[in-house]
């Protein structure tokens, strides 16, 4: 069963970059599947951040698509976020998920535990 | 950009069935998945392709989509069915959720 593990700084000063990281077990990136990044501020609803194939093809949510990168390294089996210019707004619970096999729209089936980003000085 | 509409709040006494619904432009025409995302908890894919429930999921949860509205429905709602639940869709490949609707068990 495949596992998603976040992990990264959960404090981040404002114009800085946000980096996460998403750990993935118990399948290969390589093997397929597209992979997202969702957030959610505190006391919010869901925000589709982005979503990335193992061959690097990605897609952006506009709202955020010229501050946002999406990146994937199979020799660790992980896949990356960053996020530049943060400001206070960016302050969400960042989850890492598992999508589709064959497409970009294809829901969430596996979701990481989400690790709480804070962006204050 | 695509909207999603749900109702903030729905509420349902014990055993009885619950809807929630989830309103976009010609959103019949897309399909729909819901999650279920309890207090401090990650979401959780409880119907996908507007009516197809995931392995695990029970059978009470069922779903339907047709013209600018798709319904998730909790048939004999139990306790443990309180939570948050959100549509999503997809427009253009650009992901979209719903802005959520908490599900009351009283």
């Amino acid at each position: 069963q495949v596992q998603l593990q976040e992990s990264g700084p959960g404090l981040v000063k404002p114009s800085e970059t946000l980096s996460l990281t998403c750990a993935v077990s118990g399948y290969s990136i390589s093997s397929g599947y597209y992979w997202g990044w969702i957030r959610q501020p505190p006391g919010k609803g869901l925000e589709w951040i982005g979503t990335i194939y193992h061959s690097g093809r990605s897609k952006y949510n506009p709202s955020l698509e010229s501050r946002v990168t999406i990146s994937v390294d199979t020799s660790k089996n992980q896949f990356s976020l960053k996020l530049s210019s943060v400001t206070a707004a960016d302050t969400a619970v960042y989850y890492c998920a598992r999508g589709g096999r064959d497409g970009y729209n294809r829901p969430f089936d596996s979701w990481g535990q989400g690790t709480l980003v804070t962006v204050s000085s | 950009s695509y909207e999603l509409t749900q109702p903030p709040s729905v509420s349902v006494s014990p055993g009885q069935t619950a809807s929630i619904t989830c309103s976009g432009d010609k959103l019949g025409e897309r399909y729909v998945c819901w999650y279920q995302q309890r207090p401090g908890q990650s979401p959780v894919l409880v119907i996908y392709q507007d009516s197809k429930r995931p392995s695990g999921i029970p059978e009470r949860f069922s779903g339907s989509n047709s013209g600018n509205t798709a319904t998730l429905t909790i048939s004999g709602t139990q306790a443990m069915d309180e939570a948050d639940y959100y549509c999503q869709a997809w427009d253009s490949s650009t992901g979209v959720f719903g802005g959520g609707t908490k599900l009351t068990v009283l």
